[in-house]
């Protein structure tokens, strides 16, 4: 089957670093997405990657592995409003997207 | 300003009513689709549409139809609405280019009772 593997919840400080990681197994891979949404709203846009590496963009960056199957979304100088969920998804081998449950992401002051 | 709309933006229901959810997209995007979303579950595709005219199964279609009669509009019909179709829905649509990334509607809040 198709899973797609984030941590539930994570809680960091404001003006900090935090890592999201995500791994997937899938059949066929054609791009990893992240998405954020904010309590009430729905998913935006925030990255994509389909090769191996870094890619930045301002505060938040994104890493790929495809020979691990990993990911990661990195959110730098944390601010309150980035107090949201972080959802992962990879589209198949399909052009179908398969989603993550979502990492709940709680900035304190 | 270009994006997508969904109606209602809530609703309650009784159980055993047919109910249409409305989309409507305005950047002339080719791929359009249906999620709903449940609490510690991920977004769940239930329908799609890559071209005005076709129309696919998602991951959970029992209970849910849809048309593609145009490429701005993409209703979603429950026909007899179950308390189990309890969640929120979005629609979102996508270019099909190489990244092909979707953009979401505002979703539409619904309760069956």
């Amino acid at each position: 089957g198709q899973n797609i593997d984030q941590p539930t919840e994570m809680t960091a400080t404001e003006g900090a670093i935090v890592q999201i990681n995500c791994t997937y197994q899938t059949s066929g891979f054609n791009g990893l997405f992240w998405y954020q949404q904010h309590a009430g709203e729905a998913p935006t846009f925030l990255s994509y990657n389909v090769l191996d590496g870094l890619e930045e963009k301002g505060r938040f960056s994104s890493f790929l592995s495809r020979s691990k199957g990993y990911s990661y979304l990195l959110l730098k100088e944390l601010q309150m409003k980035d107090s949201a969920s972080y959802l992962c998804a990879v589209l198949d081998s399909n052009y179908q997207l398969i989603w993550g449950a979502g990492t709940k992401l709680i900035i304190k002051p | 300003i270009a994006g997508i709309t969904q109606a209602p933006t809530s609703q309650i229901l009784a159980a055993g009513r047919r109910m249409t959810l409305r989309c409507t997209q305005d950047m002339r995007h080719n791929a359009m689709y249906w999620y709903r979303q449940d609490l510690g579950l991920g977004l769940r595709l239930i329908h799609y549409s890559n071209t005005a005219g076709t129309t696919g199964k998602g991951e959970v279609p029992d209970g849910y139809s849809v048309s593609r009669a145009n490429t701005d509009d993409f209703p979603l019909t429950l026909a007899s609405a179950v308390p189990s179709q309890t969640s929120v829905y979005f629609c979102a649509s996508s270019d099909r280019d190489n990244t092909d990334t979707q953009y979401f509607g505002p979703g539409t809040r619904l309760t069956v009772l």
